[in-house]
C-alpha cells in the first residue's frame, strides 16, 4: 500500500522568488519512482520531475529541483526563479508496483 | 508524439442517467489508467489496464461502473446509473514504463445534477 501526503493545501510566492512544496511518502515496496506533477486549470497533469528512489542524487530539471531524504520518506519540490505561468495544481506521487497514487495537492499562487 | 486523447471535454447529465467515456493512450503504450478526481482532491485510481487485461480495479464500484479496453488500445469507461456524487474529473493516462512516468489527458469534467 501507498500513501502520499502534501501538509501545504495552499502556497503563494512572490514573481522570481524560491518556493518549496512539501511531501511525504509511505510505501511498502522497494523499487518505487517519485513524482511531482503540475495541473493548470486545463485540467492537464504534466510531468515536472521524476525521481527514482534508487539514486541518491536529487533530480534538477530547469528551474525545478526536489530534496529527497529516503530514511525520512521525505520528497520536496524547489522552484527557483518563480514565473506567473508556474501558478497551478501541484501533486506529489508515488509509483509502485505500477500504480501512481497522489496527494491530495498544493494549490500555488505566484503574485506579480 | 501525439498525446493521450479523451472525449467528451465536459459532460453534464441528470441522476439515473448513463454516460461514457473514451481514451485513446499514446500509440505503443501498453498500461492505461483511469482516474477520478473530484473537487478539491488528488486523483484516485479506479481501474488499470495492462493491454487488453484488468490488473487492478479494486478501487472501481462495480455496481455503477464498466470499463473496458478492446484490443489493448482505445478504452471506455461508463457509469450508469449515475449519482451526484460521481461529479468529478475523469482522466485517462497511459505509460510505456513507468520508468518514463505517465502520460494524462486533458480528462472529462462530469457534472451529474
Amino acid at each position: 500500500a501507498q500513501t502520499v501526503t502534501q501538509s501545504q493545501p495552499e502556497m503563494s510566492v512572490q514573481e522570481a522568488e524560491t518556493v518549496t512544496l512539501s511531501c511525504t511518502y509511505d510505501t511498502s515496496e522497494s523499487d518505487y519512482y517519485l513524482f511531482w506533477y503540475k495541473q493548470p486549470p486545463s485540467r492537464q497533469m504534466i510531468l515536472v520531475i521524476r525521481q527514482e528512489a534508487y539514486k541518491q542524487q536529487n533530480a534538477t530539471e530547469n528551474r525545478f529541483s526536489v530534496n529527497f531524504q529516503k530514511a525520512a520518506k521525505s520528497f520536496s519540490l524547489k522552484i527557483s526563479d518563480s514565473q506567473l505561468g508556474d501558478a497551478a495544481m501541484y501533486f506529489c506521487a508515488s509509483s509502485g508496483n505500477e500504480k501512481l497514487t497522489f496527494g491530495t495537492g498544493t494549490r500555488l499562487t505566484i503574485i506579480p | 508524439e501525439a498525446g493521450v486523447a479523451q472525449s467528451p471535454r465536459y459532460k453534464i447529465i441528470e441522476k439515473r442517467q448513463s454516460v461514457a467515456f473514451w481514451c485513446n493512450p499514446i500509440s505503443g503504450h501498453a498500461t492505461l489508467y483511469w482516474y477520478q478526481q473530484i473537487l478539491g482532491q488528488g486523483p484516485k485510481l479506479l481501474i488499470q489496464f495492462q493491454n487488453n487485461g484488468v490488473v487492478d480495479d479494486s478501487q472501481l464500484p462495480k455496481d455503477r461502473f464498466s470499463a473496458e479496453r478492446l484490443k489493448g488500445v482505445d478504452s471506455t469507461l461508463k457509469i450508469q446509473p449515475a449519482k451526484l456524487e460521481d461529479s468529478a474529473v475523469y482522466l485517462c493516462a497511459s505509460s510505456w514504463d513507468r520508468n518514463y512516468g505517465y502520460t494524462f489527458g486533458s480528462g472529462t469534467r462530469l457534472t451529474v445534477v
